[in-house]
């Protein structure tokens, strides 16, 4: 699986967006971009997953860029809740395919 | 949906002693099952998966074992723990949508 690269930590004011870069310049054509957060002493929780096309769900909007080397991760109105870790994580389709988590960026969202 | 079952939450074991950690799968079967371990501060570390009954694959040599004598059943053991053995050690089931399924971890300090 294609290697990731995110900004060790960010801050982002309560109530603004919150934009997460994420770098996988060696992606290949049939590797999915996954996001995940963790929140202190939980399990990492699914946040949303895509291919080429942008994708957005109740929690989060994924932006693929054109040559799928980087995406961004977008919480539209950061909350205190979303302060977590948040992993970038590409990987191939299929059941059979385990995921490789690297150190994630820390989101702390700030009153 | 998947619904996986850890327990126990919070462990303190003393150094030589044995440990023996379970992972149960709701709302599946035959899933692939993963044992990660995360230490304070750092990313999620693949310490084994299984893609069937007694099938296990270790990703790196440790203290550590892993058995699957149940189709949604899986143990992670040790016969002897080392202080290193610290760490949140957390299950995963593959799901075909949303990549993985955690459960909520059990936090194990080596004393």
């Amino acid at each position: 699986d294609a290697k990731t690269t995110q900004p060790t930590s960010m801050d982002c004011a309560e109530g603004r967006a919150a934009n997460l870069p994420c770098n996988h310049s060696t992606i290949s054509g049939n590797e999915y971009v996954y996001w995940y957060r963790q929140i202190h002493s939980q399990g990492p929780q699914y946040i949303i997953h895509g291919l080429k096309n942008n994708e957005t769900n109740e929690m989060a909007s994924l932006i693929i860029t054109e040559d799928r080397k980087s995406s961004t991760l977008i919480l539209p109105h950061a909350t205190l809740r979303d302060t977590a870790v948040y992993y970038c994580i590409v990987r191939v389709a299929g059941t059979g395919n385990q995921f490789y988590f690297g150190t994630g960026t820390s989101l702390t969202v700030i009153p | 949906s998947q619904t996986i079952h850890q327990w126990p939450a919070t462990l303190v074991q003393p150094v030589g002693s044995p440990l023996s950690l379970e992972c149960t799968v709701e709302g599946t079967s035959n899933p692939n099952l993963y044992w990660y371990r995360q230490a304070a501060g750092r990313g999620l570390q693949l310490l084994f998966y299984s893609v069937g009954i007694g099938q296990i694959s270790s990703e790196v040599p440790q203290n550590l074992s892993a058995s699957r004598p149940q189709d949604r059943q899986f143990i992670l053991s040790s016969k002897k723990l080392l202080l290193s053995d610290s760490g949140f050690y957390l299950c995963a089931s593959a799901t075909e949508y949303y990549g993985y399924t955690f459960g909520s971890g059990t936090r194990l300090t080596v004393v």
